[in-house]
């Protein structure tokens, strides 16, 4: 019963560091997302993918970059990492185009507490 | 652009009280859905409730329904018999076409303190 598996729950880095925040779905989901939430701004989109292979930039994408090798991983990559970036991160994955869609529903992560110094 | 918007940074209730959380949107689609997701402190993500825009019957879920209003783009929350478990942020969230692909916003966010 694993869901949507985040690592690592927290992490700090200095300024200019990069890292891989990971991502696993053990649901067979087509779609899986990352996002950021910062006090007073709810969450926001970074990037997502609506299958293997397939990438796109959500609301937020500079800093992060992303790929999609496997149905099942999603991970996410801050190449130089800024104190703007300290934030928690949420991966979140649902069925994909057609009939799971329509209900919508975004599984979640439980977050990852990331701090650059 | 859609746009989610919750006006009420912070609410308090009264346990066993009735609270109700505003939540509007901006679309120029028909077709989309609308969520309300709780986070406890636990930072975990939790589905609360949906509605499909092309259903005019309100959602239910147990104590908690919503008051969808398509044509004013409000989508209230109203939690009935509100219990101490039920502290926490919550999001409103629209899912639906966003620039060709499906997409989820989310609002800012209210936090919703139950007081014994």
């Amino acid at each position: 019963n694993a869901g949507v598996t985040q690592t690592p729950k927290f992490q700090v880095l200095k300024t200019g560091q990069s890292m891989t925040l990971q991502c696993a779905q053990d649901m067979n989901h087509e779609y899986m997302s990352w996002y950021r939430q910062d006090p007073g701004m709810g969450l926001r989109l970074i990037h997502y993918s609506v299958g293997a292979g397939i990438t796109d930039q959500g609301e937020v994408p500079n800093g992060y970059n992303v790929s999609r090798s496997t149905t099942e991983d999603f991970p996410l990559r801050l190449l130089s990492a800024a104190p703007s970036q300290t934030s928690v991160y949420f991966c979140a994955s649902s069925r994909g185009q057609g009939a799971g869609i329509k209900t919508g529903e975004l599984f979640f992560g439980e977050g990852s507490r990331l701090t650059v110094l | 652009a859609q746009t989610v918007t919750q006006s009420q940074p912070e609410m308090s209730v009264q346990e066993a009280e009735t609270v109700t959380l505003s939540c509007t949107y901006d679309t120029s689609e028909s077709d989309y859905y609308l969520f309300w997701y709780k986070q406890p402190p636990s930072r975990q993500m939790i589905l609360v409730i949906r509605q499909e825009a092309y259903k005019q019957q309100n959602a239910t879920e147990n104590r908690f329904s919503v008051n969808f209003q398509k044509a004013a783009k409000s989508f209230s929350l109203k939690i009935s018999d509100s219990q101490l478990g039920d502290a926490a942020m919550y999001f409103c969230a629209y899912r639906g076409l966003i620039q060709g692909a499906q997409k989820l916003v989310f609002g800012q966010g209210t936090r919703l303190t139950i007081n014994p």
